[in-house]
């Protein structure tokens, strides 16, 4: 059965500051792993996702994620964090069967701090 | 502009009395799907349809029921609400229901059952 853990229910960091969401995650087979992040009464908006290839994944508003095999993580990171970055962050990875259906891990809210 | 949209966005209403909220994309996709997302459970799988006429259950179908009659269009019926279905609702579409494709969500439903 497929599964991902977003250790951190928070995370706060200083504007200007490099930022990291973290996500592990279980599946049997190749992994498709997704980020999504969610506005204050917004629906989801895709940020990046890691089908295959390079393991660093670049994406919308600058933010990339590491894809790591060996440690089952896909982390989200941004260099250098924006106050308008502070949002709630989903990590999701794809079915391993032929549906197209995610399972997403309980969300990272993210505050960045002035 | 090519969106996904769900109507109504707000609805209170009372255990038992039949409704249903109504999801359209007008990106010609295959694939649709339903998710509840909920504080600390992220968003949970209800239903999804992986094209017209073909629809399964999700992890939290029970109480909820779903017809994908046009390709379009993608209903969520509640045929008697109860208030642990009082949730935040999405409904997402993708492409195809290939694992690679990328879903984009609605703007979500926000459902209170009394």
């Amino acid at each position: 059965a497929q599964s991902v853990a977003q250790p951190e229910d928070q995370v706060n960091v200083a504007e200007g500051n490099p930022l990291t969401v973290k996500c592990t995650y279980s599946v049997s087979g190749n992994p498709y792993l997704f980020w999504y992040v969610q506005y204050p009464n917004r629906g989801l908006q895709f940020l990046l996702k890691y089908i295959t290839g390079d393991n660093l994944v670049k994406g919308s508003y600058g933010f990339e994620a590491e894809f790591n095999k060996s440690q089952t993580s896909f982390h989200l990171k941004k260099p250098s964090a924006l106050v308008s970055d502070s949002a709630l962050y989903f990590c999701a990875v794809r079915d391993s069967t032929g549906a197209n259906n995610l399972f997403f891990g309980t969300g990272t809210r993210l505050t960045v701090i002035p | 502009e090519a969106q996904v949209t769900q109507n109504p966005r707000y609805l209170i209403t009372v255990t038992g009395k039949k409704l249903t909220v109504t999801c359209s994309q007008n990106m010609n996709h295959e694939y649709m799907s339903w998710y509840r997302q909920d504080p600390g459970l992220g968003l949970r799988q209800i239903y999804y349809s992986m094209n017209v006429e073909v629809t399964d259950k999700g992890d939290v179908p029970e109480g909820y029921k779903v017809s994908r009659k046009e390709k379009r269009n993608f209903p969520l019926i509640l045929e008697s609400p109860s208030p642990n279905q009082t949730s935040l609702y999405f409904c997402a579409s993708s492409l195809t229901a290939q694992r690679a494709d990328t879903q984009y969500f609605g703007p979500g439903t926000r459902l209170t059952v009394l």
